[in-house]
């Protein structure tokens, strides 16, 4: 059974870079499908960050690509995530979350999903 | 951010039948696969109905999706006290090329 952990600092300074990890178990990162990054806001709802695919491809949101890197380490065990000049707007629950595709195939949506970690931006 | 739009809430006594709409576009909903998840409290979101109208092994048969056009629905029938939670829609965007999320949709069970 996969199942996917997020850990990182909870808490990040106004300007400083937010950086998460995603572990996952139960499956080889390098066997295909996306991985994710994912936050809510009580404010925002949901919020799709961006896609890694196992080759290295990434996709990110347009509102936030200058801003983001994810990444998968050599290992293949986990994947992370990078969030540059962060504000007290980057407050948020991040998730990290598994799908098959991206568009329209029947297999583009997210499962499974991490418990999630709260990240606080404040000085 | 989110532009799919959904009812803030929606609450039917226990039994009823309760639906939740997701308004979209053109290049989203119009165009592709619409998703559906449950966020009950302190937990993460969990996926309901994936490509429109499949139900996930293990998900009851109780729930049910369906889309026209835009526009996308999720019906809850036999409403039970164990389905207060959040709802989300989800749909991959051509235009944003990326995924976008409903607006979310407050279930209350009266």
């Amino acid at each position: 059974q996969v199942q996917l952990q997020e850990s990182g600092p909870g808490l990040v300074k106004p300007s400083e870079t937010l950086s998460l990890t995603c572990g996952v178990s139960g499956y080889s990162l390098s066997s295909g499908y996306y991985w994710a990054w994912i936050r809510q806001t009580p404010g925002k709802g949901l919020e799709w960050i961006g896609s890694i695919y196992p080759d290295g491809t990434t996709y990110y949101s347009e509102s936030l690509k200058s801003r983001v890197t994810i990444s998968v380490d050599r290992s293949k065990i986990q994947f992370s995530l990078n969030l540059t000049s962060v504000t007290a707007a980057d407050t948020a629950v991040y998730f990290c979350a598994r799908h098959g595709s991206l568009a329209a195939d029947g297999t583009n949506y997210f499962d499974p999903w991490g418990q999630g970690t709260q990240v606080t931006v404040s000085s | 951010q989110s532009i799919l739009t959904q009812p803030p809430s929606v609450s039917g006594a226990p039994r009823q039948r309760v639906t939740i709409s997701c308004s979209g576009s053109s290049s989203n909903i119009g165009k592709n696969a619409v998703n559906w998840y449950q966020q009950l409290p302190g937990k993460p979101p969990k996926v309901l109905i994936y490509y429109d109208d499949v139900l996930p092994s293990g998900v009851s048969g109780r729930f049910s999706g369906s889309k026209s056009g835009t526009s996308a629905s999720l019906a809850i029938s036999g409403l039970q006290s164990e389905d207060e939670a959040d709802y989300y829609c989800a749909a991959w965007d051509d235009g944003l090329n990326g995924f976008v999320f409903g607006t979310g949709t407050k279930v209350t069970v009266l």
